[in-house]
């Protein structure tokens, strides 16, 4: 089965910096995709950026990028010019495209300080 | 992006009744449907599968007949708790999507105490 570990239970950064949030995957299969979810207080889950594991290009979206490492299965999540909107839960995720089910790590949860 | 929905956003019920949360996807005909369960300051877990038309799949360690899904159509699942106890006391959260290569919506959940 696969695994998602995010091995930075909390992180903290200063407004308008940047930061990376970690996360690694544990898997057989060569095609897969990969998510990172904001998950606010309101409990409501947003996808934050995708990554599709046959694509070599970082996937970006506008402040997100992320650093996909196929071979170390690594995909961390880079936050641009962080804005205090930007604090909440981050989870990774990882789909097989074999099955149905969307795995996630235990989330990482980021405080924007002002 | 589509929109899936859940109702209700909390529910309160006594140890021992059963409790039935609704998941819709509004705009978009979902093919398969998914409830997760998020204990406080943890991660979502994956309790059961269902595509429309068939028995969902329950993740090990998940019993099927305490949380019986129904996904009698495109744009309803169902979830129902029964026999509640308090250690049932949850967010849960479903999800849907309209096929296999395509994106994954999640609803706002309902959290679920049991007193």
């Amino acid at each position: 089965a696969q695994t998602v570990t995010q091995s930075q239970p909390e992180m903290s950064v200063q407004e308008a910096e940047t930061v990376t949030l970690s996360c690694t995957y544990d898997t057989s299969e060569s095609d897969y995709y990969l998510f990172w979810y904001k998950q606010p207080p309101s409990r409501q889950m947003i996808l934050v950026i995708r990554q599709e594991a046959y694509k070599q290009q970082n996937a970006t979206e506008n402040r997100f990028s992320v650093n996909f490492q196929k071979a170390a299965k690594s995909f961390s999540l880079k936050i641009s010019d962080s804005q205090l909107g930007d604090a909440a839960m981050y989870f990774c995720a990882y789909r097989s495209v074999l099955n149905n089910d969307m795995r996630f790590g235990a989330g990482t949860r980021l405080t924007v300080k002002p | 992006g589509a929109v899936v929905s859940q109702h209700p956003s909390r529910v309160i019920c006594k140890s021992g009744t059963s409790v039935k949360i609704e998941c819709r996807s509004l705009d978009f005909q979902a093919t398969t449907m998914f409830w997760y369960r998020q204990f406080p300051k943890q991660s979502l877990m994956l309790m059961a599968t269902s595509n429309e038309g068939s028995k969902a799949t329950y993740e090990q360690g998940v019993e099927k007949d305490k949380f019986l899904i129904n996904h009698a159509s495109l744009t309803l699942s169902t979830l129902t708790v029964t026999s509640a106890h308090p250690e049932d006391s949850s967010f849960y959260i479903c999800s849907a999507r309209a096929g296999l290569h395509y994106e994954q919506y999640f609803g706002p959940g309902t959290r679920l105490t049991v007193t």
